[in-house]
């Protein structure tokens, strides 16, 4: 029952590093999503994936960059990462947008 | 106006006690309402979606209120494990779905 995985826990990253977050679903689900969760601010979406081969930009996607590699991996990229960007990080999917999300158990990324 | 809001709380409550939760929504034309709750540091995890007749599951009741847009939650015989943020959840305005930012509800024994 693995549901969605999400790639690594946790990463601490230097200002101006880049990395990659993994997030991969077995649920045979269309639609996958990123967040972000900070304190104080609830979940805002950064990007999202309607289905395969479609991105689409959520509430707040700059310096952010996506992957929708096959219908299971929705990718987020950090090109270039700010302090600002300390944050959790959600990946989710559903079977179709508006239905219920599935939550990956979220990565923990620090920048200094 | 926030596209979701909820009080924050936290609202303490003893065991067995009843508690209801609200939220307002903006988007009148939203179609899809559910409640997640997460326990701290963890994933949302979907507790309940929120039917216009209101829907019973378990010790857990939502409402649905069109005219007023507004949702409340009703957890019965509150429980030390149902400590924990409930998120209040819409479909926004990217036809994705808008999370409020949760009240927190804290059981003591």
């Amino acid at each position: 029952n693995a549901g969605v995985t999400q790639t690594p826990k946790f990463q601490v990253l230097k200002t101006g590093q880049s990395m990659t977050l993994q997030c991969a679903q077995d649920m045979n689900h269309n639609s996958m999503y990123w967040y972000r969760q900070d304190p104080g601010m609830g979940l805002r979406l950064i990007y999202y994936s309607a289905s395969e081969g479609t991105t689409d930009k959520g509430e707040v996607p700059n310096g952010y960059n996506v992957s929708r590699l096959n219908k299971r991996e929705f990718s987020l990229r950090l090109e270039s990462a700010a302090p600002s960007q300390t944050s959790v990080y959600f990946c989710a999917s559903s079977a179709d947008r508006g239905r219920g999300y599935t939550f990956g158990s979220g990565t923990r990324l620090t920048v200094v | 106006r926030k596209e979701v809001e909820q009080d924050p709380g936290p609202f303490n409550v003893p065991e067995g006690a009843t508690v209801a939760f609200n939220c307002t929504y903006s988007n009148s034309a939203s179609q899809s309402f559910f409640w997640y709750r997460q326990d701290c540091r963890k994933e949302p995890k979907l507790l309940m979606s929120v039917y216009s007749s209101g829907n019973e599951d378990g010790r857990f009741t939502a409402q649905l209120n069109r005219a007023s847009q507004y949702i409340s939650l009703l957890i019965r015989d509150s429980k030390l494990s149902d400590s924990a943020t409930y998120l209040c959840v819409v479909n926004g305005g990217y036809s994705t779905l808008t999370f409020g930012k949760g009240t927190m509800l804290l059981v003591s024994p």
